[in-house]
């Protein structure tokens, strides 16, 4: 089946220590998207890809470290510059110009 | 002020009712409107895509588009216990390949 795999589900970050989610898609879209959902708030964009090799920052980027190497990987490192990183993390893919599709998230949480 | 502002909630209906969910926008420059609905510790899932100004029709889902009032809407009809969930409005620049969404609507439909 053709999809957006978000692993893990759930992670837990000790204080300085940087975590990467990882995000693998099968459906050949060229886009892909990250974004930080908190309670009660919508969906805010960290970085975004349109093509191999070339990214570019969202409106919060800061405290946060993509790349994407290859067309269907596009995994995100939160580092210990992000203070407040407990949020819900959506990935998303999409065709050029067409609306994007979403994995079921990654919840980061400070232990 | 946000680009996208969508009404807030909570929103309580009783199974059957009709469920209208709004959005404004000041971006004049915004052609491509979505909805997403999305289940709690979900990612959103795409339900309504266009990019003119009137009514496009799904089943019992309907999405309005007014460019000149820039206000769009979502019509649920004959809603059931299913549809619970928080709905997210989505809009895009021709060519941007990025989306500013709203910060959902949370929608209860009592049996």
């Amino acid at each position: 089946d053709g999809g957006i795999t978000q692993s893990p589900k759930y992670l837990f970050r000790k204080e300085g220590q940087n975590v990467t989610l990882s995000c693998e898609q099968n459906l050949n879209h060229d886009a892909m998207y990250w974004y930080r959902q908190d309670p009660g708030q919508g969906l805010r964009l960290i970085y975004y890809s349109q093509i191999v090799n070339d990214f570019q920052k969202g409106d919060i980027a800061e405290g946060y470290s993509v790349s994407r190497e290859k067309k269907e990987s596009f995994p995100l490192t939160v580092t210990s510059a992000q203070k407040n990183p407990t949020a819900f993390y959506l990935c998303a893919s999409s065709p050029r110009l067409e609306p994007q599709h979403f994995g079921d998230g990654t919840r980061l949480s400070i232990l | 002020q946000k680009e996208v502002e969508q009404d807030p909630g909570p929103l309580s209906v009783p199974e059957g009712a009709i469920v209208s969910l709004n959005c404004t926008y000041s971006n004049s420059a915004f052609q491509y409107f979505m909805w997403y609905r999305q289940y709690s510790r979900k990612g959103p899932e795409l339900l309504m895509y266009t990019y003119s100004s009137g009514n496009k029709e799904d089943g019992r889902f309907t999405a309005q588009v007014d460019k000149s009032s820039k206000y769009i809407s979502l019509f649920i009809r004959d809603s059931q216990p299913s549809d619970s969930a928080t709905y997210l409005c989505a809009m895009s620049v021709a060519n941007a390949g990025k989306s500013t969404f709203g910060d959902g609507t949370t929608l209860t439909v009592k049996p």
